[in-house]
């Protein structure tokens, strides 16, 4: 069982939607970060959470320290919008980052 | 300021050879990870480290190591290349513990 979960693995939408992206870990962490791949492979770093909720323009991330959970929400989503989002996590005196599979979003027009 | 830079963005080897991977991290940044990534799934964590020593190690074998430069900028070396290496290669750098990683766009490794 991978320490990450992530649903669902692909989701699409039309321009516009709400979309949520979900996230579940096994055991307690230091953090929890939101990146996004597009498909020439570069990972930008979208929020690193510990507690409560962030958001940057239209996106939104909340996370649940007793349930293990994180949500990535996007608001009035966008053709543009559309790539690969990853959840990943890091341990409490560990140094490497723990990713989930993450979530192909396709937004069409 | 520039960002994570690796180097060479594509590289197409056979099996049995070696290569080595350059990733120059963010000025300031002291801390440098490898990922590898095989194709549909989610990064794997390789090396961490801080300061020219190595702070973490993932579940690969001896075949793969690298090494930190006074300029804190790294090197990822695999030897004895097999089929399986064949994958997106990140290098990440840190500002601190606590901070958010910086990525770079990645080498993109081919096995024939």
């Amino acid at each position: 069982k991978n320490e990450v979960e992530q649903s669902p693995q692909n989701l699409t939408a039309q321009e516009g939607e709400f979309i949520t992206i979900n996230c579940s870990y096994s055991v307690g962490i230091s953090a929890l970060h939101w990146l996004q791949q597009h498909p020439g492979g570069g990972i930008v770093s979208l929020f690193m959470l510990s507690s409560g909720k962030k958001k940057h323009g239209r996106l939104i991330a909340t996370i649940n320290i007793q349930e293990k959970h994180s949500s990535l929400h996007i608001t009035a989503s966008h053709p543009r919008d559309s790539a690969v989002y990853i959840c990943a996590v890091s341990f409490q005196g560990a140094q490497k980052l723990v990713f989930g599979q993450g979530t192909r979003l396709t937004i069409n027009p | 300021d520039a960002g994570v830079t690796q180097s060479p963005t594509h590289l197409i080897k056979t099996r049995g050879q070696h290569v080595t991977l350059r990733c120059s991290p963010i000025s300031g940044h002291k801390s440098v990870s490898w990922y590898q990534q095989v194709l549909g799934q989610g990064p794997q964590f390789i090396f961490q480290y801080y300061e020219k020593e190595e702070r973490g190690r993932g579940n690969f074998p001896d075949r793969f190591s690298a090494r930190q430069f006074p300029n804190y900028s790294s090197e990822l070396n695999v030897n004895a290349l097999l089929l399986g290496d064949s994958a997106l290669y990140l290098c990440a750098s840190r500002l601190g513990a606590n901070q958010p990683q910086h990525f770079g766009d990645g080498t993109r490794l081919s096995i024939l």
